[in-house]
């Protein structure tokens, strides 16, 4: 199976600041097909990106993800305090679909 | 509006047995691919099973244990969990796809939880 392996694991910044988050996996993932998910606490996770970088129904434009093949990118422009939660990349072009552990962006 | 009501979850002693239901609204559940997605506690995420007309998947760590179905006359899909193990502890979250290619999950239930313990 396809391990995602996500870093940082905490990332720690401001307000106002850009946040990067990245994505890798042990192998390629056919058709880009990555998707990146935030959840806050208690609460179900929530579509941000599919595709690799189409922005799901509702999702501001200070998201943004890219990559191909083996290495993805989240990006978070302008982080607004809403944003603090843990993302999480998911691959759906292999067999079985595989979640990356998580990142977790915190207020510094 | 699309949602999705996942119930069922609650304390079984290992070996033991629980049925999820998830009942959904604002689309016809059999014309669409349904998943389970569970989280341990303070884990990560990982898929479980999905359903998609007839055809049925499983992550290898249920197989033979959990069962997938659906019920279309209640718009409503289950997962039968037999043989519970410590290890099955988990929220558990019905999702279903997005339309744009690919099995991303597009929309999310509030999650039951599952605790396995003697």
């Amino acid at each position: 199976e396809v391990v995602l392996t996500q870093s940082p694991g905490t990332l720690s910044l401001s307000p106002g600041e850009t946040a990067t988050l990245s994505c890798r996996a042990s192998q390629s993932v056919r058709n880009n097909y990555l998707a990146w998910y935030q959840q806050k606490p208690g609460q179900a996770p929530r579509l941000l990106i599919y595709g690799a970088s189409s922005r799901a129904t509702g999702i501001p434009d200070r998201f943004s993800g890219s990559g191909s093949g083996t290495g993805f990118t989240l990006t978070i422009s302008r982080l607004e305090p809403e944003d603090f939660a843990v993302y999480h990349c998911h691959q759906f072009g292999n067999s079985p679909p595989t979640f990356g552990q998580g990142t977790k962006v915190e207020i510094k | 509006e699309v949602q999705l009501l996942e119930s069922g979850g609650g304390l079984a002693q290992p070996g033991g047995s629980l049925r999820l239901s998830c009942a959904a609204s604002g689309f016809t559940l059999s014309n669409h691919v349904i998943n389970w997605v569970r989280q341990a506690p303070g884990k990560g995420l990982e898929w479980v099973s999905s359903a998609s007309g007839d055809n049925t998947y499983y992550t290898d760590s249920v197989k033979g244990r959990f069962t997938i179905s659906s019920d279309s006359s209640k718009n409503t899909v289950y997962l039968q969990m037999n043989s519970l193990r410590a290890e099955d502890t988990a929220v558990y979250y019905c999702a279903k796809i997005g339309t744009g290619g690919g099995w991303y999950f597009e929309y999310w239930g509030q999650g039951t939880l599952v605790t396995v313990s003697s």
